[in-house]
């Protein structure tokens, strides 16, 4: 099946610092990613949808100024985390449709902690 | 509200049990439905996708009631390797953004 990768797979980094997260499409080329966080114990909560070529979708609540997406080509998506502080810890996970069924297949996630 | 509604859990059963899960949703123009797993600390997979019809594979049985807006998940003859948080996930149609629930933890213990 399709595969999503998702690097790093986690990060420690200090408050304050820039995080980027890469999501990259193996063999399909995805036009939309979507980005997710994941808080303990809570669903999956969209961030954003990313669209290649054009400015990202933001969701209700998400600052597009802190969390920069750039969708520069049809395998890639990178979502960078700004100015860290440690209420930005959490799994965040990127996803995509290769467009020839109904399946969303998942990066592996990256768990960020920001001291 | 939660659009998409589960109980978390857990559910702990025994091995051979036949378990099931619900989920609600409120969104009546969600047109395609999925239950997927996730591990711990792991990304969410694809588990089955589920039709008007009901469908099965293997050991898990997906029924939807459209009128009802109401998913279920049947998992008999439990195995340990189906220790995991079941996700009930919805999409409307036409686009690609799913809408997660919080999850269904099931444990299968000895």
């Amino acid at each position: 099946g399709a595969v999503v990768s998702q690097h790093p797979s986690w990060v420690i980094c200090k408050s304050g610092t820039s995080v980027k997260i890469e999501c990259r499409s193996l063999d399909f080329q995805a036009t939309t990613m979507f980005w997710y966080r994941q808080f303990p114990k809570q669903s999956l909560m969209l961030m954003a949808t990313s669209n290649e070529g054009s400015k990202a979708t933001y969701e209700q609540g998400v600052e597009k100024d802190k969390f920069l997406i750039n969708h520069a080509s049809l395998t890639l998506s990178t979502l960078t985390v700004t100015s860290a502080h440690p209420e930005d810890s959490s799994f965040y996970i990127c996803s995509a449709r290769d467009g020839r069924g109904r399946e969303a297949f998942f990066g592996q996630g990256t768990r960020l902690t920001v001291v | 509200r939660k659009e998409v509604e589960q109980d978390p859990g857990p559910f702990n059963v025994p091995e051979g049990a036949t378990v099931a899960f619900n989920c609600t949703y409120s969104n009546s123009a969600s047109q395609s439905f999925f239950w997927y797993r996730q591990d711990c600390r792991k990304e969410p997979k694809l588990l089955m996708s589920v039709y008007s019809s009901g469908n099965e594979d293997g050991r898990f049985t997906a029924q939807l009631n459209r009128a009802s807006q109401y998913i279920s998940l049947l998992i008999r003859d439990s195995k340990l390797s189906d220790s995991a948080t079941y996700l009930c996930v919805t999409s409307t149609g036409g686009g690609n953004k799913l809408t997660f629930g919080t999850g269904t933890q099931l444990k299968v213990e000895l």
